[in-house]
């Protein structure tokens, strides 16, 4: 059974400061994407990571993958207030259709 | 350009109660996807559509959630004997071609009373 675990599942961070989310996934993906969602908003694609290796970068966010560790990163380098939102990561499974599998989200809150 | 539309944005429904779900993807778009998702939790997978035909439809929890696409554009999701249980946001997804990135529309929440 696939899962998709991200951690953490709720932070705060003051502005200014740098954090890293943790998307770990326990079977083989072939890609792998990261969403932005505001409160009552629909999800916002931001990265998507196709290869071991990869990192992709857009503004203050990072994302990497390694497909060996079946672990991806989105940091996040001197947050400020509009990065607040839910991020969530999603796999595509090899071999196996190209459905989304969610983790539950990461809900991030940047305070002055 | 316009994104993923979908209506209604809100839906209140009796236990019992048969619904429908509209989504227009993107224009150009060949493949829709249906997710639902409960507060809190991350979207879960229910179906796809390559063209007209439901690719993937394991994701749909039992048989009384059909979903078609008949001209390979607009879709519609639609619940038969709604429970208590099927309350979420229902969230349409397009991509230009399978397997690229999905792009999201603003969802229709579901409440069944």
């Amino acid at each position: 059974e696939l899962k998709v675990e991200q951690n953490p599942l709720f932070l705060s961070m003051q502005e200014g400061k740098n954090y890293t989310i943790y998307c770990n996934y326990s079977t083989t993906s072939d890609r792998l994407y990261w969403y932005r969602q505001d409160p009552g908003k629909s999800l916002e694609s931001l990265f998507v990571l196709l290869s071991n290796g990869a990192v992709k970068q857009e503004g203050r966010l990072m994302a990497s993958l390694d497909t060996k560790a079946r672990l991806s990163t989105l940091h996040i380098t001197a947050a400020v207030h509009d990065l607040s939102a839910t991020y969530f990561c999603a796999v595509v499974l090899t071999n196996s259709g190209y459905a989304l599998n969610f983790g539950k989200g990461t809900s991030l809150l940047v305070t002055p | 350009g316009a994104g993923v539309s979908q209506t209604p944005s809100n839906k209140v429904t009796e236990k019992g109660k048969y619904v429908e779900l509209r989504c227009d993807p993107i224009s150009g778009h060949t493949a829709l996807y249906w997710y639902r998702q409960s507060l809190g939790q991350g979207p879960e997978f229910l179906i796809y559509f390559q063209g007209t035909g439901a690719a993937d439809d394991s994701g749909l929890p039992n048989d009384r959630f059909f979903a078609v696409r008949p001209e390979g554009s607009v879709s519609t999701l639609k619940i038969q004997r709604t429970e208590r249980g099927d309350s979420a946001v229902y969230l349409c997804a397009s991509s230009l071609f399978i397997g690229e990135t999905q792009y999201f529309g603003p969802g229709t929440r579901l409440l069944v009373l």
